[in-house]
């Protein structure tokens, strides 16, 4: 039973550029959360997915955006990278009464 | 506003023993999740246990155990017979009512476990 999975596992980006990353959620799971962990850091929350709509939302800016898709997979797109986004960027996956279970993340460096 | 804290930013355990990484949270909700993750140095956010604010009995898996004071508004986690592979950082987080919810976390307590 594959667990949630995140691609890539490291990504060097530099700044202005955008970037996308990827995560599939754990079989039979529909919720998909995002987090943000920076370094020494508990995560934030960046936002939730659930019926391919987003359903919260952390307190973040406009240039983080997400798409969930029908088979529950999802993606996190940051645009207009700054030097603060540098971050280890979380992928949980969940469902009713069922703890948040997180893939491995993506390590997300900004030049 | 829900906030967790984690008021132990690093701590030390003989191999065999028992510790506690202590937690407290704030919150107005009366319905509320309660979680402990392992991070080791890899990365991943490894779930351990879980308590609802209305279980009137404290969580255990294996060697975990959740010591839930609701009055006192902590949520301590007790790691039995401390293995090295228990060296890792360690959140505490809370959640509203679903346990679909956005999950708030404290800051991180790093266990170091010594031979």
């Amino acid at each position: 039973d594959a667990g949630v999975t995140q691609s890539p596992t490291h990504l060097i980006k530099t700044r202005g550029q955008q970037v996308t990353l990827r995560c599939s959620p754990k079989s039979g799971h529909d919720t998909v959360s995002w987090y943000q962990q920076a370094l020494g850091q508990g995560p934030q929350f960046i936002f939730q997915y659930y019926e391919e709509e987003e359903r919260q939302r952390g307190n973040f800016p406009d240039r983080f955006s997400g798409h969930q898709f029908p088979n529950y997979s999802s993606e996190l797109n940051v645009n207009a990278l700054l030097l603060g986004d540098s971050a280890l960027y979380l992928c949980a996956s969940s469902s009713l009464r069922q703890p948040q279970h997180f893939g491995d993340g993506t390590r997300l460096s900004i030049l | 506003a829900q906030k967790i804290t984690q008021t132990q930013p690093g701590m030390f355990v003989q191999e065999k023993e028992a510790v506690t990484l202590d937690c407290t949270y704030d919150t107005s909700d009366q319905s509320y999740g309660l979680f402990w993750y392992k991070q080791p140095s890899s990365g991943e956010m490894i779930f351990l246990i879980y308590q609802g604010s209305y279980d009137e009995q404290n969580a255990t898996e294996g060697r975990y155990s959740l010591n839930f004071q609701k009055a006192r508004k902590s949520a301590n986690l007790v790691i039995s017979a401390s293995q090295l592979g228990d060296s890792a950082m360690y959140f505490c987080a809370m959640s509203r009512p679903s346990n679909t919810g956005k999950l708030i976390f404290g800051q991180g307590t790093t266990l170091q476990v010594k031979p």
